[in-house]
């Protein structure tokens, strides 16, 4: 049973345009997420993470948004650029169980010039 | 720069043949890991590790072992290849404790094919 999914397998968006990736738990001990971006043949590298304190997380071009409540965070990407196409992780754990990580099954985004 | 390394990116081997996949970081991690990356399934941790000679099973670790016997280098080991191991083999690393623990930083990854 998963824990974290990522419902959009893929997401196709205009270069300029917001792209929004989803993800949803169901584990209410998670207390600390995490998005991961992945390029092909290359490991996943750390993109943007948020506490459960927390509910907004900006970085630059990229913002993590958390609802606690419906068990939902979402990654925004203003405005998005062809690099950005990539395989998204979502990720969360909790930090009271040793801080494995959970992972989702991953969104292809693709950015269209 | 944290560097994870994998000594293989690509190998092809045999049902039946034993294969080692290997793991070195250079950034005194006391965590290491090993995930596997199949379409539409994410990332699936087999094995982790919090210290040297420890490891923990991790949700799919039935077919591989591992060994730690120092810190730096973590080994995944599939004491008989098969078919259904074909796959993208993923090494990380993470501080034990810490603000940034929850961090883990990956490796390039080693395909594996199983014939």
């Amino acid at each position: 049973d998963q824990q974290v999914k990522q419902n959009s397998p893929s997401l196709s968006v205009q270069e300029g345009r917001i792209s929004i990736l989803n993800c949803d738990y169901t584990n209410s001990m998670f207390d600390y997420f995490l998005w991961y971006k992945k390029y092909p043949a290359e490991g996943p590298t750390f993109l943007i993470s948020i506490s459960s304190i927390k509910d907004k997380n900006e970085d630059g071009r990229f913002t993590v948004f958390l609802n606690k409540s419906a068990k939902h965070l979402s990654l925004h990407i203003v405005p998005s650029q062809p690099g950005d196409s990539a395989v998204y992780f979502c990720a969360a754990s909790n930090n009271n169980a040793g801080n494995m990580l959970t992972f989702g099954g991953g969104t292809r985004l693709m950015v269209k010039p | 720069d944290v560097k994870v390394t994998q000594s293989s990116r690509y190998l092809v081997k045999r049902t039946g043949e034993k294969v080692f996949l290997e793991c070195v970081q250079d950034m005194d991690h006391e965590n290491m890991f090993w995930y596997r990356q199949d379409p539409g399934l994410g990332l699936r941790l087999i094995y982790f590790s919090y210290d040297v000679k420890m490891k923990e099973k991790g949700d799919i670790p039935e077919g591989y072992s591992v060994s730690r016997e120092k810190k730096e280098r973590f080994s995944l080991i599939l004491e008989s290849a098969s078919t259904n191991q074909t796959s993208m083999y993923l090494c990380a690393s993470s501080f034990g404790t810490g603000l940034f623990r929850n961090t883990i930083y990956f490796g390039e990854g080693s395909w594996l094919t199983v014939v």
